[in-house]
């Protein structure tokens, strides 16, 4: 059974505090990784997705790396409109099957 | 084209009442699928439809639960005979396989409370 499990469950960070935040993953042959921002009551929001170990993908202040067993999500001196959940998922490989295994996300607030 | 829409966005039902969700995907997309979400966690799988076809079912999606996508465009999604257990946020996702990494772009969602 595919599962992922993100860390920390909280982030608190001061305006320009850099930070990482953690995926660790296991799932029968990874066709992508993929990562999301989701604000209250909103639908998550498509950041970036990863297919194969070393890849790495930046938008803004973001930063997403994937190793075979974990992936990154890099913040360079975050604001406070970063604040947000970040959800990781993962898709299988394989077959019809096209859905998403989330994690439970990391809640990132931002301190101005 | 502004992307997934869902109605209705709040849906407040007396335990027992059946519910209906709609889902209209972006228009050039032709793989739509349902999660739900509870407070605190992420989405979990419900259902995905590869055009018209019902291809995959998540164990969680008990017989009170059923999805159609009769023409390959919208989808709805109902729960008959709602419980508590059932209140949570229902997301609809779409993607195309034209995209290089089938990546799914969500809707808002429709929130449900059963009282």
């Amino acid at each position: 059974e595919d599962q992922v499990t993100q860390s920390p469950e909280a982030l608190r960070l001061q305006e320009g505090e850099s930070s990482s935040l953690n995926c660790s993953y296991t799932v029968s042959g990874l066709r992508g990784l993929f990562w999301y921002r989701q604000d209250p009551g909103k639908g998550p929001e498509f950041l970036f997705t990863l297919y194969s170990a070393g890849e790495e993908k930046e938008k803004e202040r973001l930063k997403a790396t994937l190793t075979k067993k974990e992936s990154f999500l890099h913040i360079t001196a975050p604001k406070p409109e970063d604040s947000a959940t970040y959800l990781c998922a993962v898709q299988a490989r394989g077959g019809s099957a096209r859905q998403l295994t989330f994690g439970s996300g990391t809640q990132l607030t931002v301190l101005p | 084209d502004t992307g997934v829409s869902q109605d209705p966005r709040h849906k407040i039902t007396k335990r027992g009442q059946n519910v209906t969700f709609r889902c209209d995907p972006i228009s050039e997309h032709n793989r739509l699928y349902w999660y739900r979400q509870t407070l605190g966690q992420g989405p979990e799988f419900l259902t995905y439809f590869q055009n018209e076809a019902q291809l995959e079912k998540s164990r969680l999606l008990s017989d009170r639960f059923s999805a159609e996508r009769p023409k390959g465009s919208f989808s709805t999604l109902e729960i008959q005979r709602t419980e508590q257990g059932d209140s949570a946020m229902y997301l609809c996702a779409s993607s195309s396989p034209r995209l290089p990494g089938d990546e799914q772009f969500f809707g808002p969602g429709t929130r449900l409370t059963v009282l």
